[in-house]
């Protein structure tokens, strides 16, 4: 199965600063077919996951551009310019590539 | 706009076999770019995906559960389920059901989830 690690566990962040969440997988995640099917998910508090993008970058309708994915191989990021209070809650990569599908352990964005 | 719902009981007894459904709303399950997926949390653990079923029926499990796991759709009433035997302690999650579009890979949406026990 291809782990997925996300760093940091926790991520406390002040109000309009930059937050950024490390994704790592334990083999690279191009299919054979040349994509990278690595997502990005949001969940905020009592509710369940969200989807905010695919294929590493591809932003879905909606989600705010203060977010952007990034990243390629085995090393992906998510990074919040601003932080606003709405993005509080637990984000989590996970990958499509290959079946198993799996996904990080989260990473808890919390304002100080 | 698509909705998914799961139901079925939240307390399952130990040996026994969990039974969920998921409900979709908003759109056909049958379709030529989604099929449907079940996706559990452990209480302060990671997500890990069970399986998913495309409308023909057929169904992809992860090893972990396979021998335990049977996913299957009723397009008649738009609805797909999850059926997990001999369960114990350890499957005790919030089980959720989701949407995966199978050419892009991702799961969106997802329904609200339920907890399911496993306690005697």
């Amino acid at each position: 199965d291809i782990v997925m690690t996300q760093t940091p566990l926790s991520s406390p962040v002040t109000l309009g600063q930059p937050a950024s969440i490390s994704c790592r997988s334990s083999q690279s995640l191009v299919h054979s077919d040349g994509n990278t099917y690595l997502s990005w998910l949001q969940q905020r508090p009592g509710q369940p996951p969200r989807l905010l993008f695919y294929k590493i970058s591809n932003r879905l309708s909606g989600v705010p551009d203060r977010f952007s994915g990034s990243g390629a191989g085995t090393d992906f990021t998510l990074k919040i310019s601003r932080v606003e209070a709405e993005d509080v809650g637990v984000y989590y990569c996970m990958q499509g590539t290959q079946f198993p599908l799996t996904f990080g352990g989260g990473t808890k964005v919390e304002i100080k | 706009q698509v909705q998914l719902q799961e139901s079925g009981p939240g307390l399952v007894k130990p040996s026994q076999t969990l039974s969920l459904t998921c409900t979709v709303s908003g759109s056909s399950i049958s379709s030529t770019t989604y099929c449907w997926g079940w996706i559990r949390q452990p209480a302060g653990r990671e997500l890990e995906w069970i399986g998913r079923i495309y409308d023909s029926g057929t169904a992809t499990y992860n090893p972990s559960l396979r021998s335990r796991v049977t996913i299957s759709v009723d397009t008649s009433k738009n609805q797909f389920s999850l059926k997990l035997s001999s369960v114990t302690a350890a499957d005790t999650a919030v089980y959720y059901c989701a949407r995966y579009d199978f050419w892009q890979n991702w799961f969106d949406p997802w329904g609200q989830g339920t907890l399911v026990t496993v306690s005697s």
